[in-house]
């Protein structure tokens, strides 16, 4: 069965620094891969995805992945935080069974400060 | 554009009593979902409906059932509702393929006491 481990529950970071949340993925086949985020009391949207081809993966409000396969990862990074970002971040793997029946991390919850 | 559409967005229950979590959405999408959220567990999928007129269980379907009424609805039943079933539920949709995204509704806030 496809998971994902997300390294960090929390993460803290000052505004304007970098932003940096892990995701590995244990898979048999090639994956593909997904970065949802959660703000409070709202449902998951779609901030990036990893299907086929370029490796480096542009999204949503200036996040972007890397899908290394060598490493089985694909860390979330945006260059400047902003006090918007803070939520928590789901990295997901679609279920190679068929279908789209994604598979969660167990989050990451993003704090910016001041 | 309404999206994903759940109801209701809170409910108390007692222990033993049932209940219904209503889905509906309007993308004309094949494929629905129904998952759990739990603090420190990510979400976890209950059912999916891959097209009308089919159910299949996920990683956690024991007390529940679900039921595709039609391409646009998908419902979950709780029919002996337990304190372990205190929980976010969220509802979701995509078309069909592995590399599509799924839609989530805003999900409705359940407790058991």
């Amino acid at each position: 069965a496809q998971s994902v481990t997300q390294l960090g529950s929390h993460v803290s970071v000052s505004e304007g620094a970098l932003v940096l949340l892990r995701c590995n993925y244990s898979s048999s086949v090639p994956p593909y891969l997904f970065w949802y985020v959660q703000y409070p009391n709202q449902g998951l949207q779609l901030l990036l995805k990893y299907t086929t081809g370029a490796t480096l993966v542009k999204g949503i409000n200036g996040f972007e992945a890397e899908f290394k396969k060598s490493e089985t990862s694909f860390h979330l990074t945006k260059p400047s935080a902003h006090m918007s970002d803070a939520a928590e971040y789901f990295c997901a793997v679609t279920d190679t069974g068929g279908g789209n029946k994604l598979t969660f991390g167990t989050g990451t919850q993003l704090k910016v400060e001041l | 554009n309404a999206g994903v559409t759940q109801t209701p967005k809170f409910q108390v229950l007692k222990t033993g009593q049932s209940m219904t979590l209503q889905c509906a959405q309007d993308m004309n999408h094949n494929s629905m979902y129904w998952y759990r959220q739990d603090p420190g567990m990510g979400l976890r999928l209950i059912y999916y409906s891959a097209s009308e007129g089919t159910t299949d269980k996920g990683e956690v379907p024991n007390g529940y059932n679900v039921s595709r009424l039609n391409k646009r609805e998908f419902s979950l039943r709780l029919e002996s509702a337990a304190p372990s079933q205190t929980s976010v539920y969220f509802c979701a949709s995509s078309l069909t393929g592995m590399n599509t995204e799924a839609f989530f509704g805003q999900g409705t806030r359940l407790t058991v006491v």
